[in-house]
């Protein structure tokens, strides 16, 4: 079973709908990490979370949203989806005492989501 | 605002031959990771980067960190078609609390 899920894989939905993915983990990681990624921009963060009550803005937060229901969920949504957020969306996932020992982020298989 | 150029963003090369791909970021940092993606699949770690002067290598793949040039570097010798994907560096920032990533680099080793 995979460390970090995330669901759905695939969703293909229209403009204004509203959109929720969702990112579990098992590893016991304190932090959390939303990321897009479009082809030739890498990827970009949207939000973080270090505890179930820290939440902070990545560099493109804007036109989301999130939620971090427990140490092990994190999920992404897009209250009004418009179609320059098609993109393949990753979660991620580190352990502040790991991390300060150089342990990388773990990734989750990512959600493709397209607006039509 | 931590900014992570990568060159080349693609690269095509014959197998068995030895190239470089370089990763430049514009603030302090003593923290580098490289990630490597198939197409349609996650990030997999390769290598975490930790101090100035640090060098790690696995199979046909070496990387180092020079953080007084802000500079990495991921070395390939005598490339083989299994290292076909897009290569990634990210950088922590300073405060270690998040990563910006470079455009990545595509890598297509040809027979």
């Amino acid at each position: 079973d995979a460390d970090v899920t995330q669901t759905p894989r695939n969703r293909i939905t229209k403009t204004g709908k509203r959109i929720m993915l969702e990112c579990s983990q098992t590893k016991g990681h304190d932090r959390m990490y939303w990321y897009r990624q479009d082809p030739g921009l890498g990827l970009r963060l949207i939000y973080y979370s270090f505890d179930v009550k820290d939440i902070n803005k990545g560099e493109i937060s804007d036109g989301y949203s999130v939620s971090r229901q427990a140490q092990a969920k994190f999920s992404l949504s897009l209250e009004s989806a418009i179609p320059n957020q098609t993109a393949l969306y990753f979660c991620a996932t580190s352990d502040l005492k790991g991390q300060g020992k150089g342990q990388p982020q773990h990734f989750g298989d990512g959600t493709r989501l397209s607006i039509l | 605002e931590l900014k992570v150029e990568q060159n080349p963003l693609f690269l095509s090369m014959q197998e068995g031959k030895n190239y470089t791909i370089y990763c430049n970021y514009s603030t302090t940092s003593d923290r580098l990771y490289w990630y490597r993606q198939d197409p349609g699949k996650s990030l997999e770690s390769l290598f975490v980067l930790l101090s100035n002067g640090a060098v790690k290598q696995e199979g046909r793949l070496m990387a180092s960190l020079d953080t007084k040039a802000r500079l990495s570097t991921l070395h390939i010798t005598a490339a083989v078609h299994d290292l076909s994907a897009t290569y990634f560096c990210a950088v922590d920032s300073p405060s270690g609390s998040r990563l910006t990533f470079g455009e990545g680099t595509q890598l297509t080793v040809n027979p």
